[in-house]
């Protein structure tokens, strides 16, 4: 099955400095990549994601590259703001079954 | 996306007894999930709710221990039955929206005594 691998597991940058996540997945059928993010108390809030079809997304100040031959993608955040702290969790899905395999999470800390 | 909605937000039980989670969508969904995230952790796949046949268990999950209905398209409960600390736990469902995309409820947090 589907192994995804996130790091680092906390990050911690000042305010206004950009912030990178990187995660690999082992599965080459794979063909959807979503980013999630937990706030203390929440469940998870969707926040970016990419097909295999496309090598790089961006909304606002919120970016997702994808190297399919690599297998890894990576979750940009500039001008990061204490409201981005939180914990960023990748995610991966071949579209059989439905089924999504979670990275182990990111905690990230914007120090202001 | 969809608004998703989870009752209740927290518990604290006694161990050997059972508890239902409830999650309610704003929309009818066909697929509904059911997560498990234990603390500091990520989340794990319990099973996939289907209307109209049985849940599917993914590897480690018994419907015994988690029974799970879904009576329609946009309902579903999750039973975390005969409890005990190791099921300490925060309870998330997820709806599918689109090819893939998953959104999730608030949660359920859940502590066995």
């Amino acid at each position: 099955g589907e192994n995804v691998e996130q790091h680092p597991s906390t990050l911690s940058v000042q305010e206004g400095d950009s912030a990178v996540i990187k995660c690999t997945y082992s599965d080459s059928a794979s063909n959807y990549f979503p980013w999630y993010k937990q706030e203390l108390g929440k469940g998870p809030q969707l926040i970016i994601d990419i097909r295999s079809n496309v090598g790089e997304k961006k909304d606002q100040r919120i970016a997702v590259t994808l190297n399919k031959t690599a297998k890894h993608f990576s979750l940009h955040i500039t001008e990061t703001q204490p409201e981005d702290s939180a914990v960023y969790f990748c995610a991966a899905s071949n579209n059989a079954g439905n089924m999504l395999t979670f990275g182990g999470g990111t905690r990230l800390m914007v120090k202001p | 996306s969809a608004v998703i909605s989870q009752k209740p937000s927290r518990d604290i039980c006694q161990r050997g007894t059972s508890l239902t989670i409830q999650c309610q969508v704003d929309s009818q969904v066909t697929m509904m999930f059911w997560y498990r995230q234990q603390p500091g952790q990520s989340l794990t796949l319990i099973a996939t709710a289907n209307q109209g046949s049985e849940a599917t268990y993914e590897s480690g999950f018994v419907i015994d221990k988690f029974p799970i209905s879904r009576p329609n398209l946009t309902f579903s409960t999750l039973t975390v039955s005969n409890m005990s600390p190791e099921d300490s736990s925060i309870y998330l469902c997820s709806v599918e929206k689109g090819t893939d995309t998953q959104y999730f409820g608030p949660g359920t947090r859940l502590t066995v005594l």
